[in-house]
């Protein structure tokens, strides 16, 4: 079964740090590019981060640029986002997802179940 | 960055009736990268439809999408129970790799 599980979840202070991880099983992770999205409470959809195959390109939004941190380790099918300085803004539910590329498109076709971070004091 | 606007905000229909929701992007998105997804409360989303058009594996055919440039609709032909949920369409072709606000179908 081809599956996305997230943890690292959890509350912790402005300004403060947490890594979460996404444990990838069931397909060949190596294969795909990998991304994060977030939601915040009561909101919509937020594309955060995503990380090539190797590792050699990352792409961030704005809002998260010199902050958070996406990174891979091929060998153990895990995708991680380091998250520095964290903001009271940052709270919600952070999902990992594949993203899926054909000739005929590309999405996110996989998703986790998300890991929810609460920033607050 | 492009901009996605989804419409209507809100959709109150019946079972067995047909949903259109529309999302218009602020520049040109290739359809190759435009997508659908539907999420549930609690839920992560899932995904519907990509290439603007392809349904995602095991999406039933009552799904359909369409549209090209700047114009995209999702098509329900048929509401079933467990279609009210709401959508959202993304687009995966220039970073940020953008969503539009969603559209709520609820039951009338």
């Amino acid at each position: 079964e081809v599956q996305l599980v997230e943890s690292g979840g959890g509350l912790v202070q402005p300004g403060g740090s947490l890594r979460l991880s996404c444990a990838a099983s069931g397909f060949t992770f190596s294969n795909y590019w990998m991304s994060w999205v977030r939601q915040g409470p009561g909101k919509g959809l937020e594309w955060v981060a995503n990380i090539k195959q190797d590792g050699s390109e990352k792409n961030y939004v704005d809002s998260v640029k010199g902050r958070f941190t996406i990174s891979r380790d091929n060998a153990k099918n895990s995708l991680y986002l380091q998250m520095n300085s964290l903001r009271v803004e940052d709270t919600g539910v952070y999902y990992c997802a594949r993203v899926y590329s054909s000739s005929s498109g590309r999405a996110m076709d996989v998703w986790g179940q998300g890991a929810t971070v609460t920033v607050s004091s | 960055e492009i901009v996605l606007t989804q419409s209507p905000g809100t959709l109150s229909l019946s079972p067995g009736e047909r949903a259109t929701l529309s999302c218009r992007a602020s520049q040109s998105v290739s359809s190759s990268y435009l997508a659908w997804y539907q999420q549930k409360p609690g839920q992560a989303p899932r995904l519907l439809m990509y290439g603007a058009s392809s349904r995602a594996t095991g999406i039933p055919d009552r799904f359909s999408g369409s549209g090209s440039g700047t114009d995209f609709t999702l098509t329900i032909s048929r509401l079933e129970p467990e279609d009210f949920a709401v959508y959202y369409c993304h687009q995966y072709g220039t970073p940020p790799y953008t969503f539009g606000q969603g559209t709520k179908v609820e039951i009338k």
